[in-house]
């Protein structure tokens, strides 16, 4: 069973333009969110996170903003740059320990 | 500062061979975690050690699997015998307990199984 999803597999943006990446999720146990980002033959890297006591978290280009009473988050790049070019994975955690991972959205930025 | 490494970084093998992965964490993280990525996936839990001790590895197929953590730092995960859908890539990760700030993952080691 799925317990966090990304629906969209892949994503074309143009460069300097918005990326939007969305995450939902089914336990409302959860209260901790991350945002991995992952180039070809490397491990996923972390990027950003949030808790459930906030609502957004902003770390330059990167803003994450978590709705839970819609179990959804969502990773906003901007502006969008060629070097984003990746598969962005989001994961979550209620023991702080283990996380479950979605199954990523690839994103194109085109220059 | 020397990240989470891994090796092989890719492995090829015939069905029913045995294989072993190994995974050196980060200096001082006393959380290690094996993961599997199918391809198309996100990564799911296998086993996860605080120091050498297994605390969770329900999700660990252990007719095949098996893992060991022996002093606390570096970590082996075998599969005897390999079989085809095991083919994936497996990630290595560790952290300093009950960090909020996720996880440090390897490269990863990609299995083939034919």
């Amino acid at each position: 069973d799925q317990q966090v999803k990304q629906n969209s597999p892949s994503l074309s943006v143009q460069e300097g333009r918005i990326s939007i990446l969305n995450c939902d999720y089914t336990n409302s146990m959860f209260d901790y969110f991350l945002w991995y980002k992952k180039y070809p033959a490397e491990g996923p890297t972390f990027l950003i996170s949030i808790s459930s006591i906030k609502d957004k978290n902003e770390d330059g280009r990167f803003t994450v903003f978590l709705n839970k009473s819609a179990k959804h988050l969502s990773l906003h790049i901007v502006p969008s740059q060629p070097g984003d070019s990746a598969v962005y994975f989001c994961a979550a955690s209620y023991t702080g320990n283990q996380f479950y991972f979605g199954t990523g959205t690839s994103l194109t930025v085109i220059p | 500062e020397a990240g989470v490494v891994q090796s092989p970084r890719y492995k090829i093998i015939e069905k029913k061979q045995p294989v072993a992965f190994w995974c050196n964490p980060i200096s001082g993280h006393n959380t290690l975690y094996w993961y599997r990525q199918n391809l198309g996936q996100g990564p799911e839990l296998l086993i996860r050690y605080e120091n050498e001790e297994a605390v969770d590895d329900s999700q660990l197929p252990k007719d095949r699997f098996s893992a060991e953590r022996l002093k606390g730092v570096d970590s082996t995960l075998k599969i005897q015998p390999a079989e085809l859908g095991d083919s994936a890539v497996y990630l290595c990760a560790s952290s300093f307990r009950g960090t909020n700030y996720g996880y440090t993952f390897g490269s990863g080691t990609r299995l083939t199984v034919v």
